[in-house]
């Protein structure tokens, strides 16, 4: 119940194109919903996060779109330029206690030209 | 602020050997975090702390062990290296567990 689903493992899209990566969750106690960036060789870092107070948030070309009932939430990256190129993670996490985030397994994304 | 740092940033070890890798952040978080990424991995939390003097196992503690005697501070020691615990080791820091986590640029480990 701890875990965080996270698909596609790679993903591959064009230059300009929309990068949809999808993560899923059973505690339903989790509130707090992160997306980290990741380049080769360095560490991840925070890219857009999302509160189950609202079902989407948009940060430039970065949108997270969250459903609450299905228990899903999803990263859209649009104009995904090679610059996106990365490995991105979802987390989750309750909003009490002490419990640390709990990160998908990641995807790997490649923008072509 | 220098955020998160980690020393060192590579090290190989033979197997048997002990070492301890070193974190230390300047934003007074309350909770830090010792993760280890395998090649094309995901990442997996081997111990956090959520205060001075306050630790937990997470994930993956076994063949690690960690101390949080300052806010600032939280090595992590390697007794006894295993081939299996070559990887890439990420300390990182957050305000609380729902809140950004800072991480460090990492140590390289490799142990033959």
């Amino acid at each position: 119940q701890q875990q965080v689903k996270q698909s596609p493992q790679s993903l591959i899209v064009q230059k300009g194109g929309i990068s949809i990566i999808n993560c899923a969750y059973e505690n339903t106690a989790f509130d707090y919903f992160p997306w980290y960036q990741q380049f080769p060789g360095k560490g991840p870092a925070l890219l857009i996060a999302i509160r189950p107070d609202v079902s989407e948030k948009k940060e430039g070309r970065f949108t997270i779109s969250f459903n609450k009932s299905a228990k899903q939430f999803s990263l859209h990256i649009m104009d995904s330029q090679p610059g996106d190129s990365a490995t991105y993670f979802c987390a989750a996490t309750p909003n009490s206690g002490n419990t640390p985030l709990v990160f998908g397994k990641g995807t790997r994304l490649s923008v072509i030209a | 602020n220098a955020g998160v740092t980690q020393t060192p940033k590579f090290r190989i070890l033979k197997i048997g050997q002990s070492m301890t890798l070193q974190c230390a952040q300047d934003m007074n978080h309350n909770y830090m975090y010792w993760y280890r990424q395998d090649p094309g991995m995901g990442l997996k939390l081997i111990y956090y702390s959520v205060g001075a003097g306050i630790t937990d196992k997470g994930e993956v503690p076994n063949g690690y062990n960690v101390s949080r005697s300052t806010t600032e501070d939280f090595p992590l020691r390697l007794e006894l290296a295993a081939p299996s615990q070559t990887s890439v080791y990420f300390c990182a820091s957050s305000y609380d567990s729902n809140y950004e986590q800072y991480f460090g640029p990492g140590t390289r480990l490799t142990v033959t």
